[in-house]
C-alpha cells in the first residue's frame, strides 16, 4: 500500500544536538511539506520542495534544515539553532502543488531531555 | 486575526445527534480541505472542496465561496468519530490550517 513513512515516532534531543526526523513516501509524489504542530496552534509550515533537489523555507524555517536528493525522501533535521523545539512534527506529500489533497505521515513527537 | 477561524473549538455531543462544524476564511483560496486527526497524531484527509457540497458516508461538507465559509456536518454521531477536525485552505503554494475542533462524541 502507498504512503508515507515517518520515524522515529518519538525523539529526544539533548541540548546542543542535532536529530533528524525521517519522511519516506511511495505515491510518486511531486510536493512534500514539513509542518511543526503545537498545542491550540494550527499547522505551521517548516520547509517545502516541489521537485528533487529544491526546497524553500517556510513560516518557520529558522533552527530546521532538509535535504531532498530523492523524489521519495525528505528527511527534516531539528538543529543546536532551534531553541524550542519539543512539538509535534508532521511531513505530508501531495501529487502537485496547486491546492491538491494532502496525504500525512503518522508524526514524530520530539522533546527535550 | 487569524486567517482561518474553526468554530466551536471544543464540542461534545451525544451518539446519535447532527454535528456542524464551521470554518471561516479570509483569503484567496483554490480549494478547502476537511482533516481528521486521531489522538494518536495522524491526520487523514476527509474532503476537498472548491464548490458546492460533497458528501461521504455520514460527513456532508458544504462551502459558500462568495461567502468564504464551509461546514463539515457528521450525521448520526458516533464514538468512534471522536477526533479533532482541522479546515485547512489552499492559497498559492501554501496551505494555511486552522487549530482544529476537538470533538467528542459519549455513548
Amino acid at each position: 500500500d502507498g504512503g508515507i513513512t515517518q520515524s522515529p515516532k518519538y525523539l529526544f534531543r539533548k541540548e546542543g544536538q542535532n536529530v533528524t526526523l525521517s519522511c519516506e513516501q511511495n505515491l510518486n509524489h511531486d510536493a512534500m511539506y514539513w509542518y511543526r504542530q503545537d498545542p491550540g496552534q494550527g499547522l505551521r509550515l517548516i520547509y517545502y520542495s516541489q521537485i528533487v533537489n529544491d526546497f524553500q523555507k517556510g513560516d518557520i524555517a529558522e533552527g530546521y534544515s532538509v535535504s531532498r536528493e530523492k523524489k521519495e525522501s525528505f528527511p527534516l533535521t531539528v538543529t543546536s539553532a532551534q531553541k524550542n523545539p519539543t512539538a509535534f512534527y508532521l511531513c505530508a506529500s501531495s501529487p502537485g502543488f496547486r491546492g491538491e489533497k494532502l496525504f500525512f505521515g503518522s508524526g514524530t513527537q520530539l522533546s527535550v531531555l | 486575526k487569524n486567517e482561518v477561524e474553526q468554530s466551536p473549538q471544543n464540542l461534545t455531543a451525544q451518539e446519535g445527534e447532527f454535528i456542524t462544524i464551521n470554518c471561516s476564511y479570509s483569503v484567496g483560496i483554490s480549494a478547502l480541505h476537511w482533516l481528521q486527526q486521531h489522538p494518536g497524531g495522524g491526520i487523514v484527509s476527509l474532503f476537498m472542496l472548491s464548490s458546492g457540497k460533497k458528501k461521504h458516508g455520514r460527513l456532508i461538507a458544504t462551502i459558500n465561496i462568495q461567502e468564504k465559509h464551509s461546514s463539515l456536518h457528521i450525521t448520526a454521531s458516533h464514538p468512534r468519530d471522536s477526533a479533532v477536525y482541522i479546515c485547512a485552505v489552499a492559497g498559492t503554494y501554501k496551505y494555511i490550517f486552522g487549530t482544529g475542533t476537538r470533538l467528542k462524541v459519549l455513548a
